[in-house]
């Protein structure tokens, strides 16, 4: 049981080029999430997945794209990286069926660095 | 205005004593409170969970929730150097609803 999984762990772009960071749960949840981490700022919400099909902007989701590919797996794209976008990207998951399930797991995190 | 309240601090205790991590939040419509902690360069790990007014304890770890206040904390009693790490807050409306996070307090354990 892995848990939340992220791939890659590390990456490094050029500004303007694209990119996709992968997430997938094996703990059967319904919803999944993706946080960006900078300094001082804390975690902020780029999207959010209520349920399989569904997806919605959260906090900043200004430069970003996702999909719900299956009911395990959430994606988040880059079209076109800016500098700006230089974060520590995390993925989570929650069970979401009510009041006790809606705790979140975290992945291990990507850290990419936009030049 | 940030709708969850952290003091970032570095908050810097003894080992051995009692560390209390305080949060506020500004939406009275919130029904889920959590603690999660942050060592650095790793990703959050969920401490504990509390839903209802009053103490939850859990080993070390006591969570408190005044709802009337809007105002939750966290108590750590006899604290170690492992314990030396960020404590985000984490407030939610309930179920898939989004969860806010405070930018987290940073606790400094020494030996």
């Amino acid at each position: 049981n892995a848990g939340v999984t992220q791939t890659p762990k590390f990456q490094v772009l050029k500004t303007g080029q694209s990119m996709t960071l992968q997430c997938a749960q094996d703990m059967n949840h319904n919803s999944m999430y993706w946080y960006r981490q900078d300094p001082g700022m804390g975690l902020r919400l780029i999207y959010y997945s209520a349920s399989e099909g569904t997806t919605d902007k959260g906090e900043v989701p200004n430069g970003y794209n996702v999909s719900r590919l299956n009911k395990r797996e959430f994606s988040l794209r880059l079209e076109s990286a800016a500098p700006s976008q230089t974060s520590v990207y995390f993925c989570a998951s929650s069970e979401s069926g009510g009041m006790g399930t809606d705790t979140q797991y975290f992945g291990p995190g990507t850290r990419l660095t936009v030049l | 205005q940030k709708e969850v309240e952290q003091n970032s601090g570095p908050l810097s205790v003894p080992e051995g004593a009692i560390a209390s991590l305080n949060c506020t939040y500004s939406d009275r419509g919130s029904q889920s409170f959590f603690w999660y902690r942050q060592y650095s360069g790793k990703s959050p790990e969920l401490i504990m969970s509390i839903y209802s007014n009053g103490d939850k304890e859990d080993g070390r770890f006591t969570a408190q929730l005044n709802k009337a206040s809007q105002y939750v904390s966290l108590l750590i009693r006899d604290s170690q150097p492992s314990d030396s790490a960020t404590y985000l807050c984490a407030v939610a409306a309930g179920g898939y609803q989004k969860v806010t996070f405070g930018i987290g307090t940073k606790l400094q354990v020494i030996p």
